[in-house]
């Protein structure tokens, strides 16, 4: 099983400014299938970005996901009130069966 | 717009079955999965299995085969997630997904969007 590992864990950051995580996959993500979801407290999970760097519908442009083999990113610009939540990457290119990291919780500082 | 609506809570003895439903709506196409991903409480997403209703065609995470069963009904665009043999650990949210991508050996899909989730606690 393919094991993904997000970093930091926690980021303490103010609005407006710019929020970079981190997920490193266990072994090369074939053909960069690696997705983030959103989860906002209470709801269920949303879509943001698939195939590494694709946004997903109505997602604006302050979402950017970057990267390739292992190390993918995704990056926040300019923080907005409701981008405060828990963000996690899911590989879906290996045949073992799809994976998730364990999150990296963005909060206000 | 597709949107899924899922059962409503349940709570279950320990040993015994649990069945959730995943109904969606709008434009689904003919190829789109339903996935079944859980999350107990305060922890993260866990993949459960998936399935491709216009191949009939169900893929399990390692942990849950044998005691998962996925299966759709086409003509309602209903999906359904069976475990059994339930523990406490079993107690968790169920959230249904369309599946967007491709079965290959295994499953290739991501998802989006999400139903509104199912809180299942397996308690005696």
């Amino acid at each position: 099983e393919m094991v993904l590992t997000q970093s930091p864990g926690t980021l303490s950051l103010s609005p407006g400014e710019r929020a970079t995580l981190f997920c490193r996959a266990s072994q090369n993500v074939f053909s960069n299938y690696l997705a983030w979801y959103q989860q906002t407290p209470g709801h269920p999970p949303r879509l943001l970005i698939y195939g590494a760097s694709n946004r997903a519908s109505g997602i604006p442009d302050r979402f950017s996901g970057s990267g390739s083999g292992r190390d993918f990113i995704l990056t926040i610009n300019r923080l907005e009130p409701e981008d405060f939540a828990v963000y996690f990457c899911q590989q879906y290119g290996s045949a073992l069966g799809l994976t998730f990291g364990g999150g990296t919780k963005v909060e206000i500082k | 717009q597709v949107q899924l609506v899922q059962s409503g809570p349940d709570v279950k003895k320990p040993g015994s079955s649990v069945k959730v439903s995943c109904r969606a709506s709008g434009d689904m196409a003919s190829t789109d999965g339903f996935g079944w991903v859980r999350q107990a409480p305060g922890q993260g997403l866990e993949w459960i299995g998936d399935i491709i209703p216009i191949f009939d065609i169900a893929k399990y995470a390692t942990k849950f085969e044998g005691r998962v069963t996925i299966t759709a009904d086409k003509s309602t665009n209903t999906a359904y997630m069976d475990l059994a043999s339930l523990t406490s650990d079993d107690t968790a949210m169920y959230y249904c997904a369309r599946g967007l991508g491709y079965f290959g050996s295994g499953s290739h899909n991501y998802f989006d969007p999400w139903g509104q989730g199912t809180l299942v606690t397996v308690s005696s």
